[in-house]
């Protein structure tokens, strides 16, 4: 069955340091897409970055970047220089692979925290 | 701004109470979502409609109905509101081409208490 796994319930990182937070899918659909986004405290979901399954590079976004794995099917959220503005809620999240249905599924998300 | 539009933010109900939490986007996407989110959770699908007068069930739809009888408009309904309810609501909107291109837009979400 379809599903996202986020391992790390709670991360800590240091200000301006580097922080991975992890990914692992299993799909059937050998077209995908994976996307992650934030949730501040404030409650909205901010789209962060896009990998598509055919993408030949990962993708990068600013600070953020997939460190795409595909035979190990990982999906790994590369932050850099870590602000404090960074303290949120992670999720990563895929397209439903029962047809273009134009649902997304969820891990649980890992809370990272930024230490100044 | 183009987006979504979830009303209303916050909203207390009692027990058995019925509502409405509205969603419009604007962005002519033909799907459109409602999810829910619980603590410890991620989002979890409740119900989802694949363009105009086309709905149906997604993970967790007990409790809840919806209908879409216009692009823009996805309203979700809590037919007798229990505490199992409470919860935050996402309703958002999708678009995916042939091409495989793909975007979701969420709405800024509703916190629901149900006493």
């Amino acid at each position: 069955a379809q599903k996202i796994t986020q391992t790390q319930p709670g991360m800590f990182v240091q200000e301006k340091e580097a922080v991975t937070l992890d990914c692992t899918y299993d799909t059937s659909d050998p077209s995908y897409g994976l996307f992650w986004y934030k949730q501040p405290s404030s409650g909205e979901m901010i789209f962060l970055i896009y990998q598509g399954s055919y993408d030949q590079q990962n993708a990068t976004e600013g600070r953020y970047s997939l460190n795409f794995q595909k035979a190990r099917k990982s999906a790994n959220l590369v932050i850099s220089a870590s602000q404090l503005g960074d303290s949120a809620m992670y999720f990563c999240a895929m397209r439903d692979d029962r047809g273009s249905q134009g649902n997304l599924i969820f891990g649980k998300g890992t809370k990272l925290s930024v230490k100044p | 701004n183009a987006g979504v539009t979830q009303t209303p933010k916050f909203q207390v109900l009692k027990t058995g109470q019925s509502m409405t939490l509205q969603c419009a986007q604007d962005m002519n996407h033909e799907y459109m979502s409602w999810y829910r989110q619980d603590p410890g959770m991620g989002l979890r699908l409740i119900h989802y409609s694949v363009g105009a007068g086309i709905t149906d069930q997604g993970e967790v739809p007990n409790g809840y109905n919806v209908s879409r009888s216009t692009t823009e408009d996805f309203p979700l309904r809590l037919l007798s509101a229990a505490p199992s309810q409470t919860s935050v609501y996402f309703c958002a909107s999708s678009y995916y081409s042939f091409t495989g291109e793909e975007g979701y837009t969420f709405g800024s979400g509703t916190r629901l208490t149900v006493v």
